[in-house]
């Protein structure tokens, strides 16, 4: 069973705060992503990374950056917290390939800035 | 890129009637079309997926189909119970397995 593990759940962080949300995954998967999820925006691809040390811009990267050091870890960081960036962010890793190989998500990281 | 569209964002149905969920996609290059499900505070889910080459696929209550001519694609769920209640998010891939997401549609089973 594959397992997408977003360790912190819940945080509460002030403006200007550098932020670190991590992601592991179990399955050995190539990609893995990171998405924004807000009400009636539905989920927007900030980035992701195919292999290891390698990272791609997705459709809202402003504000952010990621790290990818080792294949089942994929970092997210919000340089300096903004309210705006006040969501909920989803991991979610899958094998490569342009057929379509299941994404799995992990269960979410709700980020509140004040 | 790809964009996706889905209607409507809100759908309510009496238990046991069917529910249909419309997407349409841009790219005409897109070969997969997944569907996940989120449940309240979950994680989105992958619930049933269709491939380009062919037109409808079936996995008990739940079916998708899809029309490449028009570029749309639609989820079905027939004999809906209220554990149906959730987000539907439909998807088609574009790139290296990157997915372009609807905005969602709320389902709501009323008992």
């Amino acid at each position: 069973d594959v397992k997408v593990t977003q360790s912190s759940r819940y945080l509460v962080k002030r403006t200007g705060e550098k932020v670190f949300l991590e992601c592991v995954q179990d399955m050995d998967h190539e990609n893995m992503f990171w998405y924004r999820q807000d009400p009636g925006l539905g989920l927007r691809l900030i980035y992701f990374s195919y292999d290891v040390k390698m990272k791609e811009k997705g459709d809202i990267p402003e504000g952010y950056s990621v790290s990818r050091e080792k294949k089942e870890r994929f970092s997210l960081i919000l340089e300096s917290a903004s309210t705006n960036q006040t969501s909920m962010y989803l991991c979610a890793s899958s094998l490569p390939g342009g057929d379509g190989n299941t994404i799995y998500f992990g269960e979410g990281s709700w980020l509140t800035v004040v | 890129g790809e964009n996706v569209e889905q209607h409507p964002s809100t759908l309510s149905v009496q238990e046991g009637d069917s529910a249909v969920i419309k997407c349409t996609y841009s790219d005409s290059a897109s070969n997969y079309f997944p569907w996940y499900k989120q449940e309240l505070g979950k994680r989105p889910q992958l619930i049933i997926d269709i491939r380009s080459n062919v037109g409808e696929k079936k996995d008990q209550r739940i079916a998708v189909t899809l029309n490449k001519t028009a570029k749309h694609f639609s989820l079905h769920i027939t004999e809906t119970q209220p554990e149906d209640s959730a987000v539907y998010f439909c998807a088609a891939i574009y790139g290296n397995n990157r997915l372009a997401f609807g905005k969602g549609n709320q389902v709501v089973v009323i008992p």
